[in-house]
């Protein structure tokens, strides 16, 4: 059963300390997405990355980061720097860089960070 | 002025009705439209893609844009409890970025 798994499915950090979210794809998609949900807003991009071992930073890296050592895999970490952490995080992935010609983004069922 | 804005709703409808959902967008140069589903704590999965100007119609749902006007709808008919979901409009221009609307809530009443 091909998809996206994202875990943990809820997550809760402590002041000053680093988290990491998991993304895991067995679509053998070439690029993978982080995203940013928060109420009233529209989805916001992380990071991105088109192949192993290299990435960009998207609209909001600050705080974040990421790393991509296997095509399946591309893990998140919300670092103490992200002063704002509390939010719905979505992973996705795509044949190709998403070029606006009909590639579609499938997504993960996300992780909803609180912090305690 | 926000680059695309949708109405947040939510939007409360009868089983069986015809649902119209609208978004605006700022940017003439946008040309690729697409709608995206997303049911409560899951991620989006696309519905409609559009290229350019026109309709595009699968099963119940139906995608129209407008570019004189910069506006883009979706229409669903013979609304389904099932439909009822946050609906998220995205454009995108030749940067190939997504711009994301806020998303409508749809509630379809059995």
């Amino acid at each position: 059963d091909g998809g996206i798994t994202q875990s943990p499915k809820y997550l809760f950090r402590k002041e000053g300390q680093n988290v990491t979210l998991s993304c895991e794809q067995n679509l053998n998609h070439d690029a993978m997405y982080w995203y940013r949900q928060d109420p009233g807003q529209g989805l916001r991009l992380i990071y991105y990355s088109q192949i192993v071992n290299d990435f960009q930073k998207g609209d909001i890296a600050e705080g974040y980061s990421v790393s991509r050592e296997k095509k399946e895999s591309f893990p998140l970490t919300v670092t103490s720097a992200q002063k704002n952490p509390t939010a719905f995080y979505l992973c996705a992935s795509s044949p190709g860089i998403i070029r606006g010609a009909g590639e579609k983004l499938f997504f993960g069922s996300g992780t909803q960070l609180s912090v305690l | 002025q926000k680059e695309v804005e949708q109405d947040p709703g939510p939007l409360s409808v009868p089983e069986g009705a015809i649902v119209s959902l609208n978004c605006t967008y700022s940017n003439s140069a946008f040309q690729y439209f697409m709608w995206y589903r997303q049911y409560s704590r899951k991620g989006p999965e696309l519905l409609m893609y559009t290229y350019s100007s026109g309709n595009k119609e699968d099963g119940r749902f139906t995608a129209q844009v407008d570019k004189s006007s910069k506006y883009i709808s979706l229409f669903i008919r013979d609304s389904q409890p099932s439909d009822s979901a946050t609906y998220l409009c995205i454009v995108a221009g030749n940067n190939r970025k997504l711009i994301w609307g806020l998303g409508t809530s749809l509630a379809v009443n059995p």
